[in-house]
């Protein structure tokens, strides 16, 4: 079956200390891979995006993600959050052959504090 | 570039009633928009993806009925859910994109509240 796991429903952390929200997906074809962040009341925006070549992809607002094959993982991290960074995270999969459709993870909810 | 809206952002209606969403590509070409349901502290979930000039494929267990999709030109979609009922309330969002192999830009979304 494909499917898309966020494990963490909420992530707290201190501004400017590092975050890693996970994202694990199964799947037995390939696939392609994004993370979005929703602030509240408003869209999808897309952070960054894996497609093919080098696994460690890096995208705006200073967050990167390296795609393990191996581990079926897609994690996203940044070295230093802000208070701006709270939002809802996405992680979401195109499974091929699914006619480039999103599946998305459950969010995960990144709340940073002073 | 790539901006999509979507209107209204927010709209409260009676049980009952109709309601028209609108999705617009402002600035490129959309061969295929898609609509997304949103429940509170949820994941987005696709509805329905729309093709310009043809009929919307809906996903399993969305009443096409219920929500009727019209893709009538390649910058606009419009999502009208019908006879309104509270459960339907929900965020609404659209997407959009160029072609196949393109990423999809998303709307900032509609809030449906249904009294």
């Amino acid at each position: 079956a494909q499917s898309v796991t966020q494990l963490d429903s909420q992530v707290p952390v201190f501004e400017e200390a590092p975050v890693e929200l996970r994202c694990n997906y199964s799947s037995s074809v390939s696939v392609y891979l994004f993370w979005y962040v929703q602030y509240p009341n408003q869209g999808l925006q897309l952070l960054l995006k894996y497609l093919s070549g080098s696994t460690l992809v890096k995208g705006i607002n200073g967050f990167e993600a390296e795609f393990n094959k191996s581990q079926t993982s897609f994690h996203l991290r940044k070295p230093s959050v802000h208070i701006s960074d709270t939002a809802e995270y996405f992680c979401a999969v195109i499974f091929t052959g699914t006619a480039s459709k999103l599946t998305f993870g459950t969010g995960t909810r990144l709340q940073v504090t002073l | 570039g790539a901006v999509v809206s979507q209107h209204p952002s927010r709209v409260i209606c009676k049980s009952g009633t109709s309601v028209k969403i609108e999705c617009r590509s402002l600035d490129f070409q959309a061969t295929t928009m898609f609509w997304y349901r949103q429940f509170p502290k949820q994941s987005l979930m696709l509805m329905a993806t729309s093709n310009e000039g043809s009929k919307a494929t809906y996903e399993q267990g969305v009443e096409k009925d219920k929500f009727l999709i019209n893709h009538a030109s390649l910058t606009l979609s419009t999502l009208t859910v019908t006879s309104a009922h509270p459960e339907d309330s929900s965020f609404y969002i659209c997407s959009a994109r160029r072609g196949v192999e393109d990423e999809q830009f998303f709307g900032p979304g509609t809030r449906l509240t249904v009294l």
